[in-house]
């Protein structure tokens, strides 16, 4: 299976940065990664799918980027509801998760 | 719009069995695959496996072959997994999917005796 490595675990950040969280794959992955954002008791909430296309629905200051196996999302300015942990997925072969980035604000 | 409405939360002893409900709507339901995710605090998200909704067939992570079975009801639109075999290990929350955009509510399973 694809191993996924996200990175950092924990972003402390303050309102209005610009904060980019990484996930890596152990393999190239074509593209094929999506980015969650999960808040403390509900489900997971797609942001992002195929490494740069938002999903409707969600601000313009969510986006991503990469290619092969190295990946990001940045959001642009950070905002006190994006507190929550943020989760990568390929789906280029057997679907495998990141272990999640939490991000806090400062 | 899609909802997938999962039932409700289980409480199971080691050994026994569980067999949850994904209720799904605004949508053809045999349009698209539903998949089955694991949550754990642990282990984090695991991706169980999948069912085509409209022949049935399935296909599982191995890790969970012998441990989960994945089924459909055309008929009322709602997918199944049954659990067996339970250990405390098992204990998690349990989410269906549906084009990994849409995601039920979650049910909580704990087993524990």
């Amino acid at each position: 299976d694809i191993q996924m490595t996200q990175s950092p675990s924990v972003l402390s950040a303050s309102v209005g940065d610009r904060v980019t969280l990484n996930c890596k794959a152990s393999q190239n992955i074509n593209k094929y990664l999506n980015w969650y954002q999960q808040k403390l008791g509900e489900a997971p909430k797609l942001l992002i799918y195929n490494t740069n296309n938002l999903q409707t629905g969600i601000p313009s200051r969510f986006s991503g980027s990469g290619s092969g196996t190295d990946y990001t999302l940045t959001i642009s300015s950070l905002q006190p509801e994006d507190v929550a942990t943020y989760f990568c997925f390929q789906h280029n072969s057997w679907p495998t998760f990141g272990s999640g980035t939490k991000l806090e604000i400062k | 719009q899609v909802q997938l409405q999962q039932s409700g939360a289980e409480l199971a002893k080691p050994g026994s069995s569980v067999k949850i409900s994904c209720k799904a709507s605004g949508y053809t339901f045999t349009s698209y695959y539903i998949s089955w995710i694991k949550q754990t605090t642990g282990q984090g998200l695991e991706y169980i496996g999948y069912i085509n909704t409209g022949s049935g067939g399935t296909n599982y992570n191995e890790k969970f072959k012998g441990k989960a079975t994945l089924t459909v009801d055309k008929s009322s639109s709602t997918a199944f997994m049954q659990l067996s075999s339970l250990t405390p290990d098992d204990s998690a929350v349990y989410y269906c999917v549906v084009v990994t955009a849409y995601w039920g509510q979650g049910t909580l399973v704990t087993v524990s005796s």
